[in-house]
């Protein structure tokens, strides 16, 4: 079954670092996502990624956010300069069809800043 | 915006007992509903999901449930076993939306 592959498993980071969060969407799939969890809280919206442009983000995704699909297969969400409140399981989806709204999430990057 | 509440936060049964879990919307114009099941250290996998035009949705042991007038939808769960252990959101979406808005999740737990 195809799946979305998620790099690294586990980072952790000095506060103020950049960090790079990497991931390999479904490969037919248009519309690309990136989700936070901070632990033990429910699953928040960060931004949305379609025609290589964003498409939607939230408050959450700041200035200090930003996302790439630097070549046909990868597609990246950099933190520019970490924070402690930073550090959270960080989750990458996928989906097709415009409107299908059935996203395929990665099996996550937990980022801890210290 | 959207806001989902999700009840309850943990529920334990024995195993062979059924497990419901309760979803509430605050946009009506929110017609996407989808259920997520998420295990210890892995993403949250699609387990079930409805849209605003069926009542009620079943696939073997899981079925959902959704009244658009009340605003709220329910995840059914029968004949539970060990392996349904896990932590359970839902979510909702309006159509050509990107985003999902997640409840707060259930922990259930099924005993042997």
């Amino acid at each position: 079954e195809p799946e979305v592959t998620q790099t690294p498993s586990h980072q952790v980071t000095q506060m103020g670092q950049e960090v790079i969060l990497r991931c390999v969407p479904i490969s037919n799939h248009l519309y690309f996502y990136w989700y936070r969890q901070i632990l033990g809280q429910k699953v928040e919206f960060l931004v949305s990624f379609y025609n290589n442009e964003i498409s939607e983000k939230s408050e959450i995704f700041d200035d200090q956010f930003s996302v790439e699909r630097p070549d046909g297969s990868n597609f990246t969400l950099k933190i520019r300069s970490t924070k402690l409140e930073d550090s959270a399981m960080y989750f990458c989806a996928s989906s097709g069809p415009p409107g299908a709204n059935v996203l395929t999430f990665g099996a996550g990057s937990r980022l801890t800043v210290l | 915006g959207e806001n989902v509440e999700q009840h309850p936060s943990t529920l334990s049964v024995q195993e062979g007992d059924s497990a419901v879990i309760k979803c509430t919307y605050s946009d009506s114009a929110s017609n996407y509903f989808p259920w997520y099941k998420q295990e210890l250290g892995k993403g949250p996998q699609l387990i079930i999901d409805i849209r605003s035009n069926v009542g009620e949705k079943k696939d073997q042991r899981i079925a959902v449930t959704l009244n658009k007038t009340a605003k709220h939808f329910s995840l059914h769960i029968t004949e539970t076993q060990p392996e349904d252990s896990a932590v359970y959101f839902c979510a909702a979406s309006e159509y050509n939306t990107d985003k999902l808005i997640f409840g707060t999740g259930t922990r259930l737990q099924v005993f042997p």
